[in-house]
């Protein structure tokens, strides 16, 4: 079975710098997906960013990227520039058997 | 494009009362769909999906139920809502294949009474 684990305390990011969420993850297959999503104040789960096992290189989406590290079973968000949108708790997710193991949630809240 | 549509917004029960939640997907077919319940402050937790009309996998035992009377359409009921009901709830899509994104409605934020 999947397991994803996101173990940071909330986190206070400046405006404009560049913040780093947690993850790692347990699985024995060989092929598996991971995913970032947002959950801002408002609740709805937005789609991030993709990254699958056999990528050669780590994912990017505008100001989000993923560092992939497989053999350390990590795949860390990385949120470049932050802006006060930015502020919202952050899932990480893997996929497995139709569906989505999700981690316990980074909450991060950008200053001005 | 695809979308989801999700209602009600926001639902306020008595104990003991039935419930019924519907989610439909647009500009897809055979779609995996998905229901969720996140507890206030928490992660999410997987209560059923269906990979295809009819097929409901349960993930939770409790005295929730779901149901997929068309391709695109999936319901979340309950005969006798309990306090321990109370939550947002999320359903969700994705397409079949390897490693698909879920695409999530917005959401329904339930209070039980």
């Amino acid at each position: 079975a999947q397991k994803i684990t996101q173990t940071q305390p909330g986190m206070f990011v400046q405006e404009k710098e560049a913040v780093t969420l947690d993850c790692t993850y347990d699985t024995s297959d060989p092929s598996y997906g991971l995913f970032w999503y947002k959950q801002p104040s408002s609740g709805e789960m937005i789609f991030l960013i993709y990254q699958g096992s056999y990528d050669q290189q780590n994912a990017t989406e505008g100001r989000y990227s993923l560092n992939f590290q497989k053999a350390r079973k990590s795949a860390n968000l990385v949120i470049s520039a932050s802006q006060l949108g930015d502020s919202a708790m952050y899932f990480c997710a893997m996929d497995g058997n139709n569906r989505l193991a999700f981690g316990k949630g980074n909450q991060v809240v950008v200053i001005p | 494009s695809q979308t989801i549509h999700q209602w009600p917004a926001t639902l306020v029960q008595p104990v003991g009362s039935p419930l019924s939640l519907e989610c439909t997907v647009e500009g897809t077919s055979n779609p995996n769909l998905y229901w969720y319940r996140q507890a206030a402050g928490r992660g999410l937790q997987l209560l059923f999906y269906s990979v295809g009309i009819g097929q409901i996998s349960s993930e939770v035992p409790q005295n929730l139920s779901a149901s997929r009377p068309q391709d695109r359409q999936f319901i979340l009921s309950s005969k006798k809502l309990l306090l321990s009901d109370s939550g947002f709830y999320l359903c969700a899509w994705r397409s079949t294949g390897l490693n698909q994104p879920q695409h999530f409605g917005d959401g329904t934020r339930l209070s039980i009474l």
